[in-house]
């Protein structure tokens, strides 16, 4: 079957450094991607990776390790508007987005 | 990014009335364009997928008569929920892939509907 797992909820202190890891199972593989959802709102993109390594941009970076089945976003600098969702979805081999619950990030001061 | 609309953002209705949402690709071509529902604080849940000029893909369990998908242009997809009931309640949301950049799908805004 098709698997995304993520920790449900993560809290971190503004200013900080905040690591999201996410493990997939997914029938094929075609890249994977990394939303923000704020409450309420709908899905914003943030990255794709499709080649293991890492994609810097900006605060956030996304990592990709195909072999293991694993992703993480890095968020730097922590700021109060970060507080959101942040949803891990993979392409399966038929480029549809499998989603998972995703993370709920709580900002603190 | 690419910017992907929906109208209208907020809709009450009546229990049996149909309701349509309209999603736009504002920016760019959409050869394909999906359609979620979310209910609160759960996945994104796919009912369908559409392409430009051909008959809707439904998932299991999504009612293909219920909720009409018509994809009749590059940038316009509509979702309508014929005789909705207080169950349909939910947060209905487009996402729009252009033919050039076949990976991301660009989120519209969402659609709020609320049937008594």
């Amino acid at each position: 079957g098709q698997n995304i797992d993520q920790p449900t909820e993560m809290t971190a202190t503004e200013g900080a450094i905040v690591q999201i890891n996410c493990t997939y199972q997914t029938s094929g593989f075609n890249g994977l991607f990394w939303y923000q959802q704020h409450a309420g709102e709908a899905p914003t993109f943030l990255s794709y990776n499709v080649l293991d390594g890492l994609e810097e941009k900006g605060r956030f970076s996304s990592f990709l390790s195909r072999s293991k089945g694993y992703s993480y976003l890095l968020l730097k600098e922590l700021q109060m508007k970060d507080s959101a969702s942040y949803l891990c979805a993979p392409f399966d081999s038929n480029y549809q987005l499998i989603w998972g619950a995703g993370t709920k990030l709580i900002i603190k001061p | 990014g690419a910017v992907v609309s929906q109208h209208p953002s907020w809709v009450i209705c009546k229990s049996g009335t149909s309701v349509k949402i309209e999603c736009r690709s504002l920016d760019f071509q959409a050869t394909t364009m999906f359609w979620y529902r979310q209910f609160p604080k759960q996945s994104l849940m796919l009912m369908a997928t559409s392409n430009e000029g051909s008959k809707a893909t439904y998932e299991q369990g999504v009612e293909k008569d219920k909720f009409l998908i018509n994809h009749a242009s590059l940038t316009l997809s509509t979702l309508t929920v014929t005789s909705a009931h207080p169950e349909d309640s939910s947060f209905y949301i487009c996402s729009a892939r252009s033919g050039r950049e076949q990976e991301t799908q660009y989120f519209g805004p969402g659609t709020r509907l609320l049937v008594l």
